[in-house]
């Protein structure tokens, strides 16, 4: 089976760095993906990782360490928008193929003026 | 390049009643996978179809059925609903083999049972 912990909530300042932790088990592993999802709205993609080291993409990065099964998203400049929940989540080794995604409890951001 | 709807949006129903939820997936996508978010959770992975047959499957029972048809649009069924099916239900899609380009989620369908 696969588990996922990343923090219950988080709250940073408007315009500071913030870093959300995730740590996985999982019996394989096929990448470490991150997922923003704001009230009421879709889970929208961010990024994924399929090797270890550091991926950026504008404001937002996201780090795999393989070894340690742990990885971590970057906010930077944070903005008020930035509100929102982010999941990390490992794909499945069950199935060939497309495997299908399995998610962390998710992280609540707060951002505050 | 469009994106997955679902429908209905909201929907309310009595326990013991069944539901069919219905997605329509990204232009170009071969595969759906259902989830269901409780309040305050992650998405919680229901099953998965790939050229309309189900390939994958989580934690749920029997009574939550599906199918994905030829045009890769999808149905969600419940059967016997219970209070606790009362969530979030996701429809994603995606592309075989490109994973690292993401699921694209709908915005959802609200189930509240009664």
């Amino acid at each position: 089976g696969q588990s996922l912990e990343q923090p219950s909530e988080v709250t940073a300042v408007e315009g500071a760095i913030v870093q959300i932790n995730c740590t996985y088990q999982t019996s394989g592993f096929y990448g470490l993906s991150w997922y923003q999802q704001h009230d009421g709205g879709a889970p929208t993609f961010l990024s994924y990782n399929a090797l270890d080291g550091l991926e950026e993409t504008g404001r937002f990065s996201s780090f795999l360490s393989r070894s340690d099964s742990y990885g971590y998203l970057l906010l930077q400049e944070l903005q008020m928008k930035d509100s929102a929940s982010y999941f990390c989540a490992v794909r499945d080794q069950a199935n060939s193929g497309n495997t299908p995604l399995v998610f962390g409890k998710g992280t609540r951001l707060s951002v505050i003026a | 390049e469009t994106g997955v709807t679902q429908s209905p949006t909201h929907l309310i129903k009595t326990r013991g009643q069944q539901v069919t939820l219905r997605c329509s997936s990204q232009s170009g996508h071969n595969t759906v996978s259902w989830y269901q978010q409780a309040l305050g959770q992650g998405p919680q992975f229901i099953f998965q179809y790939y050229r309309e047959e189900e390939n994958g499957r989580g934690n749920f029972p029997p009574r939550f059925s599906g199918l994905q048809f030829p045009n890769y649009s999808s149905e969600l069924n419940v059967n016997a609903l219970e209070l606790d099916d009362s969530a979030l239900y996701l429809c994603a899609s995606s592309l075989a083999g490109r994973e690292g380009h993401g699921y694209t989620f709908g915005s959802g369908t609200r189930l509240t049972v009664v």
